[in-house]
């Protein structure tokens, strides 16, 4: 049973335009929700996290929106670039929990 | 600091042979995980260990065992390789257990098993 949905399932955006990417949890005891940025070859790494007491978190051009009550939360890349272009995973966890449960992932392709 | 170290990078099995997916970590994280990644699939657990001698199943164990002698090593190991085991395999480590202070992933091992 999937407990984190994540959507498109793949993107293409032109350079300098929005990329926005969502997911939600079916989990109201989740209260850590990371984004992990992935290139090709290479292992995922953390790009930015956000607990469910704010609504939003900045990071650049990176931003992370939080709906408690829907149970959805997105993250924002403002004036994508090409370099931007990546596997994106969206995860949830519990505070001292020792699992995080993934995403599906999305591809992001940003064109020039 | 050479963070999570896996191997080997690439690595052909042949239906029924066993071998072992090595992990290193030297950042004295306690918490350490394997997943594996399928194309559209996200990262499933395999394993996961909460600090030396301790080993946990996640939600895709069967065909792997692992062992955790030490604080560094998180090795995991196919036994009896099976076609289904093909997939990018990801060590991850992190301090604690908690959450909020992220996984670090090594660069991962494509295993080919025909």
């Amino acid at each position: 049973q999937q407990q984190v949905k994540q959507s498109p399932q793949s993107l293409i955006v032109q350079k300098g335009g929005i990329s926005i990417i969502n997911c939600a949890y079916e989990n109201t005891a989740f209260d850590y929700f990371p984004w992990y940025q992935q290139f090709p070859g290479k292992g995922p790494a953390l790009l930015i996290a956000i607990r469910p007491d704010v609504s939003e978190k900045k990071e650049g051009r990176f931003t992370i929106s939080f709906n408690k009550s829907a149970k959805q939360f997105s993250l924002h890349i403002m004036d994508s670039q090409p370099g931007d272009s990546a596997t994106y995973f969206c995860a949830a966890g519990q505070g001292g929990s020792e699992k995080l449960v993934f995403g599906k992932g999305t591809k992001l392709t940003v064109n020039p | 600091n050479a963070g999570v170290t896996q191997t080997p990078k690439f690595r052909i099995l042949k239906i029924g042979q066993s071998m072992t997916l090595q992990c290193t970590q030297d950042m004295n994280h306690n918490y350490m995980y394997w997943y594996r990644q399928d194309p559209g699939m996200g990262l499933k657990l395999i394993y996961y260990s909460v600090g030396a001698g301790i080993t946990d199943k996640g939600e895709v164990p069967n065909g792997y065992n692992v062992s955790r002698s030490t604080t560094e090593d998180f090795p995991l190991r196919l036994e009896l390789a099976a076609p289904s085991q093909t997939s990018v395999y990801f060590c991850a480590s992190s301090y604690r257990g908690r959450a909020d202070y992220g996984y670090t992933f090594g660069s991962g091992t494509r295993l080919t098993v025909v």
